[in-house]
């Protein structure tokens, strides 16, 4: 069965730099999740996208920005990247009109220098 | 403040014992709780979960139960097996169909053959 598509697996840049995290979700799946999971720490909700519209938005930094796509894919662009940004990046998808669970991606690793 | 808290950051169990992992929470507008499990490299998975009308919920080897006047639930497996090897998430959301989730901070489970 197809699952959350995330790409980069490993990304590396260095401070003041820009990232583009992409994620594609399961087919049908109409809703974008967002998470960061920093080392040692829980993963943070970031922000949603339902039918590619923002729908829900949590600790986000102003300097992240995302949007979903026509074809729902989504992307998280981080700018002005620091240390702190090290983190592992999640994206899930769900089905919200049918009120499925969350299907998680393996996430991208982005280690910032 | 952590709204989820999973005080054990790790259980080691005996293949064939029951695991228990425990999950705290502060906020009592939390009404669905979930359990997604993880292995290195992959992003979690939905394991089980349970609805705040309910006070016990079963799967198979996982049965999740949920004590809302203590704001707890746990987590049991039973025999546990190897494979179960994992970190364990409690996380919990506002709404019945477990988007926005709020994560605990995880419970690494080792299972010894």
């Amino acid at each position: 069965a197809a699952g959350v598509i995330q790409s980069p697996r490993h990304l590396i840049k260095e401070k003041r730099e820009t990232a583009t995290l992409k994620c594609y979700p399961i087919p049908r799946h109409d809703t974008v999740y967002w998470y960061q999971q920093g080392p040692g720490q829980d993963p943070q909700f970031l922000i949603s996208f339902y039918e590619k519209m923002q729908s829900d938005k949590g600790s986000i930094p102003d300097r992240f920005s995302a949007q979903q796509f026509s074809d729902y894919h989504s992307e998280l662009n981080m700018s002005s990247l620091e240390l702190g940004d090290s983190a592992l990046y999640f994206c899930a998808s769900s089905n919200r009109d049918r009120g499925e669970k969350l299907f998680f991606g393996s996430g991208t690793q982005l280690s910032v220098l | 403040d952590q709204q989820v808290k999973q005080n054990s950051p790790s259980l080691s169990v005996q293949e064939g014992r029951i695991s228990i992992l425990n999950c705290d929470y502060t906020n009592s507008m939390f009404d669905y709780f979930l359990w997604y499990k993880k292995y290195p490299a992959e992003g979690p998975t939905f394991l089980i979960s349970i609805s705040s009308i309910k006070d016990k919920n079963e799967d198979g080897r996982f049965t999740v139960f949920l004590n809302k006047s203590a704001k707890h639930l746990s987590l049991h497996i039973v025999p546990s097996q190897p494979g179960d090897s994992a970190v364990y998430f409690c996380a919990a959301s506002f709404n019945n169909a477990g988007n926005m989730l709020t994560f605990g901070g995880g419970t690494r489970l080792m299972v010894k053959p």
